[in-house]
Order: C-alpha cells, then structure tokens, then sequence
C-alpha cells in the first residue's frame, strides 16, 4: 500500500486555470514537502511544513498556495496556471528534525496547454 | 544559494562493472549527503546517507564523503540493468532547516 497518496496521477489543464494537487501520508509524519521536476532541471525544492505550520517558501510565485487542513494532508493550490508549471510535482514527508530520510509520494504530473 | 553539482551526467557501464557518481556541494553549511535513485516515471527512492568522514557500504552500494571538500561519491559493484536509474544527490545545510537541494543527477545506463 503507497504510504504517500497523491492525486491525481495525471492532470491536463487550461492555461489561465486552478487546479489543486492532494497529498495524504499515512507514515506518521510531521514534516511535508513540496517538489517540483522538470525537464533538465533539479528536483526543486517548494515549500515545507511542520505540524501544519509553513516553514519555508522558495517558491516566488503567489500562484502557489499550499494548505494543511489536516496533519497528515498538504495539498498544493495553483492558480492562474502557465504552461511553464508543467512538471511533475512531488509530495514528500519525514520526521521533524534535521536529516531525516524523505519519503517521496509518486507524483502528479501536470501538463498546461 | 546552496548548489550541488552532480557528475558525470550521464554514465554507461557493462553489467558487471563498477560505477562511480560524484557529487559536490558549494555551501560549507553542508553537513549531510542522500543518494536517491528514481527509475524512470517514478519516484526518488532514498538508497543511502553519509554524515560522517569515510565509508559506508550496504550491499553493492558504497559511499565516501569527504567533509573537508563537501565531496561525495557513490560506487555500485556488480551493475544490474535494475540499476538503469537517474541518481540524484541531495544535501542538506545546518542553516537551512529540513529542506533538501538536489543536484540535477547522473542518468546510469547499465548495458547487459
């Protein structure tokens, strides 16, 4: 069973459009992730949380908003989507402390046309 | 910004044989190393972590850090076509929270 659930799998958009990308964990974690990869590009860090509080943004765009209705939830609002978003974003999560192991969810891959 | 700088970026090796990565990372804050392996469509999996000076082998997988050049390298013996991956190397800063930064990888064609 994915210990990490993301949905959806595969997510074709408008240009101008929202979506939301869900991202549930069942590993009893306290610290989530976003990540972004792209073509060519490293797998780029997002944002982070911990027990539901944002804990870092290197995000500079405000079209990206993630929300914590739960512990174990952190979903990713995108707004006024660009074809450049297109990528796979990735959810991940770990224990809160310094160098503990990520556990990647298998993505959501986002196509904007 | 903290960088990390992968080598080679792409690699083929026999079955059977070695291959070796290097990663690198610019931040002197740098105080841990990961290596992921993600196959193609799927998602990074953690294979191995290094902290300290020196060694740390589990099974096939070897790897060394060099703290004093924020250099690591990952050795793989005995290569599987199973080992086909692209294998990021991330780092983590004592300043920098839980983020990790990824390099962009090292794409390993193991050719049976």
């Amino acid at each position: 069973d994915p210990k990490i659930i993301q949905k959806p799998k595969y997510l074709v958009a408008v240009t101008g459009s929202e979506k939301i990308l869900i991202c549930e964990q069942y590993l009893g974690h306290n610290a989530m992730y976003w990540y972004r990869q792209s073509a060519k590009k490293p797998l780029e860090f997002m944002f982070s949380y911990s027990y539901q509080k944002l804990m870092d943004n290197q995000t500079a765009s405000s079209r990206f908003q993630p929300q914590s209705s739960k512990k174990n939830h952190l979903d990713l609002q995108i707004t006024a989507l660009k074809p450049d978003d297109s990528a796979t974003y990735f959810c991940a999560s770990s224990q809160e402390g310094k160098n503990s192991d990520y556990t990647f969810g298998s993505g959501t891959r986002l196509l904007v046309i | 910004q903290q960088k990390v700088q992968q080598s080679p970026e792409s690699l083929i090796v026999p079955e059977g044989g070695m291959a070796s990565l290097n990663c690198t990372s610019s931040d002197r804050n740098v105080d841990y190393f990961w290596w992921y392996r993600q196959h193609s469509g799927k998602s990074p999996k953690m294979l191995m972590s290094i902290f300290s000076n020196g060694e740390k082998e589990e099974g096939r997988f070897t790897v060394h850090l060099n703290k004093a050049s924020l250099h690591t390298s990952l050795h793989i013996r005995d290569s599987q076509p199973s080992d086909s991956a692209l294998y990021l190397c991330a780092a983590s800063a004592s300043n920098m929270g839980y983020k990790l930064t990824f390099g962009t990888g090292t794409s390993l064609l193991v050719d049976p």
